[in-house]
């Protein structure tokens, strides 16, 4: 079965600073991934995506993620944190098939500090 | 831009009233899916629809059940809710053909039930 962890429920991470979030995930083929960002009482929005090609893909709002394979990772990062950065973040895997679901990890609630 | 809307932002319920939470998208999507969100265990999957009255369960259906009537509208039901179906209610939807299953989600529904 799919899984994904995130192992950090929360981050705190001060303005201007550079920040990673980690994502592992359990898929047994080759995964599509996904980081959602959900902003407090909004739905969640699409960050960035990998489904093939360059392991490294660029998002939307400066966020970046490198899929790594042999780690079965992808980690969310962002050279220069900005205090409407504060969200929940979540990592997700899915297959194939445009009908299935896909596995959500926990989320990491991330904190801007100033 | 896709659009999936949801009928309510906050709800607020009895024990053991019937409950129906409406989705509508406009892109003609294939698939329709219903999360709900907890703190502490992300989205899990409820149900999901690949067509016009067709459904699956997804990995927590117990107490609910789905209706999918027409293409554009995905409704969740909660025949009779309970205290511990208070959640945030997510709605996503996704084209179907295979490489592209990314997810576009509502704006959520905060359920009470008391």
């Amino acid at each position: 079965a799919q899984s994904v962890t995130q192992p950090d429920i929360h981050i705190t991470v001060s303005e201007g600073a550079s920040l990673e979030l980690r994502c592992n995930y359990s898929y047994g083929a080759t995964p599509y991934l996904f980081w959602y960002v959900q902003s407090p009482g909004q739905g969640l929005q699409l960050l960035l995506k990998y489904f093939s090609g360059d392991t490294l893909v660029q998002g939307i709002k400066g966020f970046e993620a490198e899929f790594k394979r042999s780690q079965s990772s992808f980690n969310l990062r962002k050279p220069s944190v900005h205090w409407s950065d504060a969200a929940e973040y979540f990592c997700a895997v899915g297959g194939r098939g445009g009908a299935d679901g896909l596995t959500f990890g926990k989320g990491t609630h991330l904190i801007i500090q100033p | 831009d896709v659009k999936v809307t949801q009928s309510s932002r906050y709800l607020v319920k009895r024990t053991g009233e019937k409950v129906f939470l409406e989705c509508v998208q406009d892109m003609d999507h294939e698939n329709m899916f219903w999360y709900r969100q907890d703190p502490g265990l992300g989205l899990r999957l409820i149900y999901f629809s690949y067509d016009v009255k067709m459904k699956e369960k997804g990995d927590i259906p117990e107490g609910y059940s789905v209706s999918r009537e027409k293409k554009e509208r995905f409704s969740l039901i909660l025949e009779s809710a309970s205290t511990n179906q208070t959640s945030m209610y997510l709605c996503a939807s996704s084209f179907s053909h295979s490489g592209n299953n990314e997810q576009f989600f509502g704006p959520g529904t905060r359920l009470t039930v008391l």
